[in-house]
């Protein structure tokens, strides 16, 4: 049984670019989160997904979008990176009936 | 609101003798906490979490997590440490109804030889 996945696992991008991150979710589960992971900090909640929609959102702009397929997996988009944008891209999948997040590996990007 | 505060950046124990982290939280109504930890360059992993029932609850690896209502906390603890448990280790709680998990800013676990 497969966890959850991520892809790519590096990305280098310029300020000014757009980024999409992907995520599919463990076996039976039909909720994805993502979180931001800033070096030295804990994950910050960026938005969840389920049934195809945005559920829930944190503290983050516009510029962050996301999408959710009919398989349940998810991407996320950054528009117009800035350098501050640099992180480790977390993506998280649940059940709607549990209440555990398992976590994939992350997507680390680097903005330059 | 909720947040976790995780107090000690680093903890240093010798091996083989007992492991504490500690985590204290803030969060409206009843809590769901968790605990991860991370290893260099990958994702979060589950160790244990505190839904309801009994206050001490076990989970991967020999971990087990006390919660107390009284005092907000929800302390990590192993009776023996290994050298492979060196790692980051989360705190993270989250509301009845909140889909978000907020974490602390975890703490480095250095067990030494």
């Amino acid at each position: 049984d497969a966890g959850v996945t991520q892809s790519p696992t590096h990305l280098i991008k310029t300020r000014g670019q757009q980024v999409t991150l992907r995520c599919s979710p463990k076996s039976g589960h039909d909720t994805v989160s993502w979180y931001q992971q800033a070096l030295g900090q804990g994950p910050q909640f960026i938005f969840q997904y389920y049934e195809e929609e945005e559920r829930q959102r944190g503290n983050f702009p516009d510029r962050f979008s996301g999408h959710q397929f009919p398989n349940y997996s998810s991407e996320l988009n950054v528009n117009a990176l800035l350098l501050g944008d640099s992180a480790l891209y977390l993506c998280a999948s649940s059940s709607d009936q549990q209440e555990t997040q398992y976590f994939g590996p992350g997507t680390r990007l680097l903005v330059l | 609101a909720q947040s976790v505060a995780q107090p000690e950046d680093q903890v240093n124990v010798a091996e083989g003798n007992p492991l504490t982290v500690k985590c204290t939280y803030s969060v409206s109504g009843n809590p769901y906490l968790f605990w991860y930890v991370q290893y260099p360059n990958r994702g979060l992993q589950f160790l244990l979490k505190y839904i309801t029932g009994d206050n001490l609850v076990k989970g991967s690896y020999g971990f087990e997590a006390e919660f107390n209502k009284s005092q907000t906390s929800f302390h990590l603890k192993k009776p023996s440490a290994l050298v492979s448990d060196s790692a980051l280790y989360f705190c993270a709680v989250r509301g009845y109804g909140n889909n978000r998990l907020a974490f602390g800013k975890g703490n480095q676990v250095v067990v030494i030889p």
